[in-house]
């Protein structure tokens, strides 16, 4: 079945530091790709998405190329911030249907 | 931006007895909303398809004896935890897309609504 696979967290960054979180996907069919990010004592929002393979989605400095060949969905983001700590939650939509990954949570100290 | 709110927001109820979670889209249509649970320090797991004017949809290993969903109108469904117990214990948390392609359309989600079974 349909599947995300992200790495686990922690991952502790200082401020201004290069920011990765890998994401694979198992997927029939070309499903929609998203990140989502939960700030603490909130519900998840969407921080970007794409549509389709080669497709670049990016918000807030973060981006994510839709990689079919690789089926890998990475987010990055080149400084992160203080403000940026939270949980990041790879998904899919297939079918209507939403999966997502475990979630990674990111520590950015001062 | 659209926007999805839940009540209660935590719950603590005695096993044995049912528990009622609203799922309302405060500014948009509905006709499927999505029911989550997320264990701790794990990720969300769909479990089921809420859908104005028929029958939910389960996803497998979800009881749907035990989770009764009622979506009542264009803006809310309800998940009932009927005799609850301690293992039923999670965070459960909706979502919605906007009328239209579901499939294409992001999910606004609620903030979530801690239930606690003694």
């Amino acid at each position: 079945g349909d599947s995300v696979t992200q790495m686990e967290g922690p991952v502790t960054l200082s401020e201004e530091a290069f920011l990765t979180i890998n994401c694979t996907y198992t997927a029939t069919g070309y499903p929609s790709l998203f990140w989502y990010v939960q700030y603490p004592g909130e519900g998840l929002q969407l921080l970007l998405k794409a549509t389709k393979a080669d497709d670049k989605g990016s918000n807030k400095g973060f981006e994510a190329t839709y990689r079919k060949e690789t089926t890998s969905f990475h987010l990055e983001k080149g400084s992160v911030q203080v403000s940026d700590s939270a949980v990041y939650f790879c998904a899919l939509n297939n079918f209507n249907k939403f999966y997502f990954g475990s979630g990674t949570k990111l520590n950015v100290k001062p | 931006g659209a926007v999805v709110s839940q009540h209660p927001s935590w719950v603590i109820c005695k096993s044995g007895t049912s528990v009622k979670i609203e799922c309302r889209s405060l500014d948009f249509q509905a006709t499927t909303m999505f029911w989550y649970r997320q264990f701790p320090k794990q990720s969300l797991m769909l479990m089921a398809t809420s859908n104005e004017g028929s029958k939910a949809t389960y996803e497998q290993g979800v009881e749907k004896d035990k989770f009764l969903i009622n979506h009542a109108s264009l803006t809310l469904s309800t998940l009932t935890v009927t005799s609850a117990h301690p293992e039923d214990s999670s965070f459960y948390i909706c979502s919605a897309p906007i009328m239209g392609d579901p499939s294409r359309n992001e999910q606004f989600f609620g903030p979530g609504t801690r239930l606690t079974v003694l």
